[in-house]
């Protein structure tokens, strides 16, 4: 079975504070992906990797930043975390031949 | 501006009944419709996808309706059970990767 796991299920953070998030794969997937998710908005896509040290921009990357150093991490940062960023977050993986899977999620609490 | 429109927010149907929730896009670059399913304190998993060259997809009570012409597709829950509750996202995407989501149907299903 795919497995991707985020390093933690609930942080919680101060304003103006730098948070990393984590998420690792183990099924050799090209792409990763974060996403926000918010009641009555859905799953919002803030960036996404289809490769080592390729980052690309989604709907979202405001106030966000991503590193990709190795195929099976990609790490999403908060330079400088804000109330409007708390939110629960997604990672997820996949390749072009097969559907996306997706972590527990990380529910994030800045204050 | 969301590229994927879902309804309804909420859903209640009775245990036996069929669910329909409802989706539209805009994008017909899109080739890839999937809809996941999340159960509290998880991530989204798949339920059942399709490709625009077929207008219906079947897997158990389970069953997705497309429509190309109109830029809508549905998904359909027959005899619906209790274990169905959770949240249903429906998107669309390219490559079964770069994909948008709708907001989410939260759908209960009384005993």
């Amino acid at each position: 079975d795919v497995k991707v796991t985020q390093s933690s299920r609930y942080l919680v953070k101060r304003t103006g504070e730098k948070v990393f998030l984590e998420c690792v794969q183990d099924m050799d997937h090209e792409n990763m992906f974060w996403y926000r998710q918010d009641p009555g908005l859905g799953l919002r896509l803030i960036y996404f990797s289809y490769d080592v040290k390729m980052k690309e921009k989604g709907d979202i990357p405001e106030g966000y930043s991503v590193s990709r150093e190795k195929k099976e991490r990609f790490s999403l940062i908060l330079e400088s975390a804000s109330t409007n960023q708390t939110s629960m977050y997604l990672c997820a993986s996949g390749s072009n031949t097969d559907t996306q899977y997706f972590g527990p999620g990380t529910r994030l609490t800045v204050l | 501006q969301q590229q994927v429109k879902q309804s309804p927010q909420s859903l209640i149907v009775q245990k036996g009944g069929i669910s329909i929730i409802n989706c539209a896009y805009e994008n017909t670059a899109f080739d890839y419709f999937p809809w996941y399913q999340q159960f509290p304190g998880k991530g989204p998993a798949l339920l059942i996808a399709i490709r625009p060259d077929v207008s219906e997809k079947k897997e158990g009570r389970f069953t997705i309706s497309f429509n190309k012409s109109a830029k809508q597709f549905s998904l359909h829950i027959m005899d619906s059970q209790p274990g169905d509750s959770a949240t249903y996202f429906c998107a669309g995407g390219y490559n079964n990767n770069d994909m948008r989501f709708g907001a989410g149907t939260r759908l209960t299903v009384k005993p």
